[in-house]
This record gives C-alpha cells, structure tokens and sequence, in this order.
C-alpha cells in the first residue's frame, strides 16, 4: 500500500502551459518535501514544506502543504523544456513516528514539456 | 560541494550471485540509506543505518542486508541476486537538524540487472 499517493503519474504538456501535481495521504506527515530528478541521476531536493497550510515559491514553482499536513501541491506557471523531469513528494516522520531522516516516497510523475 | 558517492553507475550480475553495492558520504552524516527505485512504485527504503553498525529495515528488506562499519561508508549486500531484484539503486544520507524536517541527498544511482 502506498501511503503518498501521487497524480498524475504522466504530464506531456506544451512549452508555456500551466501544470499541478497532487500528493495525498491518509497519514499526517511532520514535514512534506519534493524532489526532482533527471535521467541517469540521484533525486534533488527542491523544497521542504513544514507548517500546514504553508505555501512556498521558488521561481515558477509553488508549492503547498495542506492544512491537515496530509497533502500538498507543485504547480509549474509557464513551463519550459527545462522542467522536464521526475518529481518526487517525500513525507518525513508520520505522527507518532520515529524519524532518523526515514522519508516515505510517492510514485513519482514524469512531466514532459515539449517545446 | 557534498557528496555521496556510489561505486558502480551500471552493474550486471547473474542469478545467485552475491552482490556488493557501495555507498560513500563526505558530510559526515549520521544516517545514510539504501532506497530502489522501480517505474510507478517511487522510491522504496531496502535498508537504513542511523549510526555506525546501527542498522535498521526498511519497507522491502528481503533479499539483502548491509553494513556499516565507518560513518561514511553503507554497503548493500545481495546475498544471492535473483532476476527480481533488477532494479535501480539510490544510496542517500542525510543529517536530521530537526526531527522530522530534513534534506536527503543521493548519489547517482546503480542500475543493476541480474540475468
């Protein structure tokens, strides 16, 4: 059983649209991250949400943890061929939990941005 | 820049061998990982180490064990490699500034098929 459902599992959108990826539980996470990784490489941390209801941005990307902490959202403005990639959500220590750095992974979603 | 460092990019192994898969860190983190990585299933945790010679499953242990035996080294071990373990490899560490609340950081990845 996943615990961090991610969708949608594909995006093949045209450079210059707007795209938002889901990640959702049952469980409430203590923080909520998400990566993003490249072909032929490691994952990469773009951003750690921490409070529920917090909204973060960084450039283009807007990321959001729901109020619960069971949830949360990228949304891309405006792709470009360069965000093409796999985006991971990454749940750290659920409540009642213990950590050591543990974070439970969703699926992942494959954007592709064409130009 | 930090590091982590896996041994091999790309590995092929025949059925029952016994694999080696090693993972070095020059941060001096205390907890590293051993996360697989299949398409549609994200990243699973194999195994994770909070210490030297501390140990701990993961999500999918069967099939393999690792050590630990310097802070900055975590080898995975396939005691006898079968065709259902061919997958990616990430090796992770991170160092937990507050519980719950941290970054992890991976090397490149080994994809390793067993034939």
């Amino acid at each position: 059983t996943q615990l961090l459902e991610q969708s949608p599992q594909f995006l093949s959108i045209q450079e210059g649209e707007n795209l938002t990826v889901y990640c959702n539980s049952s469980s409430v996470f203590s923080s909520l991250q998400w990566y993003r990784q490249e072909p032929g490489e490691g994952p990469v941390l773009l951003v750690t949400v921490v409070t529920g209801g917090e909204v973060k941005k960084l450039k283009r990307l807007t990321f959001q943890f729901g109020d619960a902490r069971k949830d949360s959202s990228l949304h891309i403005t405006a792709a470009q061929p360069g965000d093409t990639g796999l985006y991971l959500c990454a749940g750290g220590a659920r409540a009642g939990g213990t950590s050591y750095g543990k974070l439970t992974f969703g699926q992942g979603t494959i954007l592709t941005v064409h130009p | 820049d930090v590091k982590v460092t896996q041994s091999s990019r790309y590995l092929v192994k025949r059925t029952g061998e016994k694999v080696f898969l090693e993972c070095v860190q020059d941060m001096d983190h205390e907890n590293m990982f051993w996360y697989r990585q299949d398409p549609g299933l994200g990243l699973r945790l194999i195994y994770f180490s909070y210490d030297v010679k501390m140990k701990e499953k993961g999500d999918i242990p069967e099939g393999y064990s690792v050590s630990r035996e310097k802070k900055e080294r975590f080898s995975l071990i396939l005691e006898s490699a079968s065709t259902n373990q061919t997958s990616m490899y990430l090796c992770a560490s991170s160092l937990e500034y507050i519980p719950g609340d941290t970054e992890a950081f991976f090397g490149q990845g080994t994809r390793l098929t067993v034939v």
